[in-house]
């Protein structure tokens, strides 16, 4: 299909991981991203992964990314309550410019 | 200076008004682009312009009216819209060559349409 697949909450118990996943569909994007948005925000790059990596670990981030199933995952140690916000993935497609697809975002609250 | 300011913060407008929304950038980056995002959904691109000159068009309703004066400015100019058009609408530039391409974000103007 065309679009970038999220589920679309996550609530996680502050201190503990939260994982949110990715499934997207262009095989050629070169890049693959991960934004945050904070409510009433734009949107900001938390980290991005270059297409021939596997993982790449910036901080408390983690990006997994498995090319052959095109799955895309972050993961955020000891989720701290400023982490609540929501998380897009996206893709880089290619035409007369470049542009980024967005997935559908998926929120993420924590609890006490 | 990484930073994409969007003016007016907020913009409440009638179906018959005319309005414009701003952007501005110093980051020396060629690729502005224009976004719509309703409320808990993603933004969706509007227009991209690259080097100055309209490249991409997400068949977008004429009454939007995408405007880029020189490279530090983008500017959207809207008519007639429909109260379907009240959104969040979010600029953004990026280099616009080969690598990354990290797009940076305005805070957005938020639209509303009586």
């Amino acid at each position: 299909g065309e679009d970038v697949e999220q589920s679309l909450f996550l609530s996680v118990r502050e201190g503990d991981s939260s994982v949110i996943n990715c499934t997207y569909t262009d095989s050629s994007s070169t890049y693959l991203y991960w934004y945050k948005q904070e409510p009433g925000a734009g949107l900001q790059l938390l980290t991005y992964i270059f297409s021939n990596m596997d993982m790449k670990q910036d901080q408390r981030l983690t990006v997994l990314l498995n090319k052959k199933d095109k799955h895309l995952s972050l993961r955020i140690a000891d989720t701290q309550t400023g982490d609540s916000a929501i998380y897009f993935c996206a893709e880089i497609r290619y035409s007369s410019a470049s542009k980024i697809i967005f997935g559908s975002g998926t929120r993420l609250s924590i609890r006490p | 200076d990484t930073e994409v300011t969007q003016t007016p913060k907020h913009l409440v407008m009638g179906m018959t008004n005319k309005k414009s929304l701003k952007c501005e950038q110093h980051m020396g980056h060629r690729a502005m682009y224009w976004y719509k995002q309703k409320a808990k959904k993603p933004p969706e691109l509007m227009f991209v312009y690259s080097y100055e000159k309209l490249s991409i068009n997400e068949s977008v309703p004429s009454r939007f009216s995408p405007e880029c004066p020189n490279s530090s400015l983008l500017n959207l100019h809207l008519h007639a819209l429909q109260p379907e058009d009240s959104a969040l609408y979010l600029c953004a530039s990026s280099q616009e060559r080969p690598g990354v391409n990290e797009q940076f974000f305005g805070p957005g103007t938020r639209l509303t349409v009586l």
